[in-house]
């Protein structure tokens, strides 16, 4: 059973970067078979898909967040990740990591999500 | 990148059926059968319920369904539990190789 957990700062300031990981257990990052996202949804409002990422290779991101969105998986650990820099109050938002498995077009396995808050 | 359209709240009482609308565009829900619903009861993860426009993933009761006409996507929900109370979100895959959600949809079982 492929399981996803995201970790990082629950608090980060205003123009900082924000960072977080994803630890995929049950599954493998290096997999040719899927594809590992970001979706967040800020307090009481709905998802926003963020960007995906495959085998380490292909990015593909949000329009509206492309030029402050990074993606990167790290295969040795078995762990993807998210940097987006200038963060604003407007960031603050439950962070999911979620995969989508090759010829699946749907989300399939989500984490349970991680409050990050921008604040000083 | 302006979000699917979704009404804000639905409710029914329990045995009736439901209704959930999704608009899209040519670019995204009209150009392709890669729509997907997700339930997300409150402080939870969402959880895949359709996928494809209409197909179930294993351990979701066939009281949910899904369908497409045109750029708009359906859930319906039939036979209606309390259990069922949550918030619904749509997503399309959208040209370009991104993907859009809709605004979500609290359903109220009454």
């Amino acid at each position: 059973q492929l399981q996803l957990q995201e970790s990082g700062p629950g608090l980060v300031k205003p123009s900082e970067t924000l960072s977080l990981t994803c630890t995929v257990s049950g599954g493998s990052t290096s997999s040719d078979s899927s594809y590992w996202a970001w979706i967040r949804q800020p307090p009481g409002k709905g998802l926003e898909w963020i960007g995906s990422i495959y085998y380490s290779e292909s990015t593909y991101y949000s329009p509206s967040l492309k030029s402050r969105v990074t993606m990167s998986v790290d295969t040795s650990k078995n762990q993807f990740s998210l940097q987006l820099t200038s963060v604003t109050a407007a960031d603050t938002a439950v962070y999911y990591c979620a995969r989508r498995r090759w010829q699946l077009w749907a989300f399939d396995y989500w984490g349970q999500g991680t409050l990050v808050t921008v604040s000083t | 990148q302006s979000a699917l359209t979704q009404p804000p709240s639905v409710s029914g009482s329990p045995g009736q059926s439901v209704t959930i609308s999704c608009s899209g565009t040519s670019s995204d829900i009209g150009g392709y059968n890669r729509v997907s619903w997700y339930q997300q009861p409150p402080g939870t993860a969402p959880k895949l319920m359709i996928y494809e426009v209409s197909y179930r993933p294993s351990g979701v009761p066939d009281r949910f369904s899904g369908s497409k006409s045109g750029n708009t996507a359906s859930l319906t929900i039939s036979g209606l539990q309390a259990e069922d109370e949550a918030d619904y979100y749509c997503t399309s895959y959208r040209s370009g190789s991104t993907w859009v959600f809709g605004g979500g949809t609290k359903l109220t079982v009454l």
